[in-house]
């Protein structure tokens, strides 16, 4: 399995909207409605943020979404807050109990 | 609740053998799946394969097959990342994550350890 590609970096003033892009191929995000989304801040462990596509755990902000359209999957953050300022990650289930992970997001709030 | 609490950091030579751990303080730990992740210094993850201490089914990235083995001790409630032989390239931290719903092996990891740093010199 290949890394699911992301964009290195997105960025965004206080109070905006981004959406950071997660493209895999029909054998992962295409095949199953299982993408999930990491938030890690330096030196930290990842945090999950959205599973199975639009989920969020209890205590997530619901200003985290997530979204998919053919073999590409999506997360939009809203009302951009400083401490959204973070890693991101995407991952998607690749079948036979097999997942990966995207490139990573650097996103920025400027 | 469960928590995971993994073993310290490690400092080893290449062709040395390592084996970390991910203790699982909590109950149902035979009934979850857990997995290890790999990120090496300035990069991203990389999700290396899981466990289910049940019946100890192992499942490996086509990446990590063959370079590393993922065990169990339900005795200790503990999971393992050995490696026979390091190499410098498996520099990393590496992280033992648990996936969110009982049994489920097509799950998010939500339940994360803190992290062990592996340090491999020539």
């Amino acid at each position: 399995q290949s890394a699911l590609t992301q964009p290195a970096s997105v960025s965004g003033s206080p109070g905006q909207s981004i959406t950071i892009s997660c493209t895999g191929t029909t054998s992962d995000v295409g095949n199953y409605n299982l993408v999930s989304w990491y938030q890690q801040h330096p030196g930290k462990a990842p945090k999950l943020i959205i599973f199975r596509g639009n989920d969020r755990p209890s205590g997530v902000s619901n200003r985290f979404s997530g979204s998919k359209s053919g073999n590409t999957a999506s997360l939009t953050i809203s009302g951009l807050q400083g401490e959204d300022d973070a890693d991101y990650y995407c991952s998607s289930y690749a079948g036979s109990g097999i997942s990966v992970f995207g490139t990573g997001t650097k996103v920025t709030v400027l | 609740e469960m928590q995971l609490v993994q073993s310290g950091a490690e400092v080893r030579k290449t062709g040395d053998s390592l084996k970390i751990s991910c203790e699982a303080a909590g109950y149902n730990f035979n009934n979850y799946w857990f997995g290890w992740v790999r990120q090496v210094p300035g990069k991203g993850l990389e999700w290396m394969g899981i466990i289910y201490p049940g019946d100890s089914d192992t499942r490996y990235s086509p990446s990590f097959a063959g370079q590393v083995t993922i065990s169990v001790d339900k005795s200790v409630k503990t999971v393992y990342l050995q490696w026979s032989s390091l190499k410098a390239s498996d520099a990393a931290v590496y992280y033992c994550a648990r996936h969110r719903n009982l049994a489920a092996v097509d799950d998010a990891f939500e339940l994360w350890g803190q992290g062990t740093v592996v340090t491999v010199s020539s």
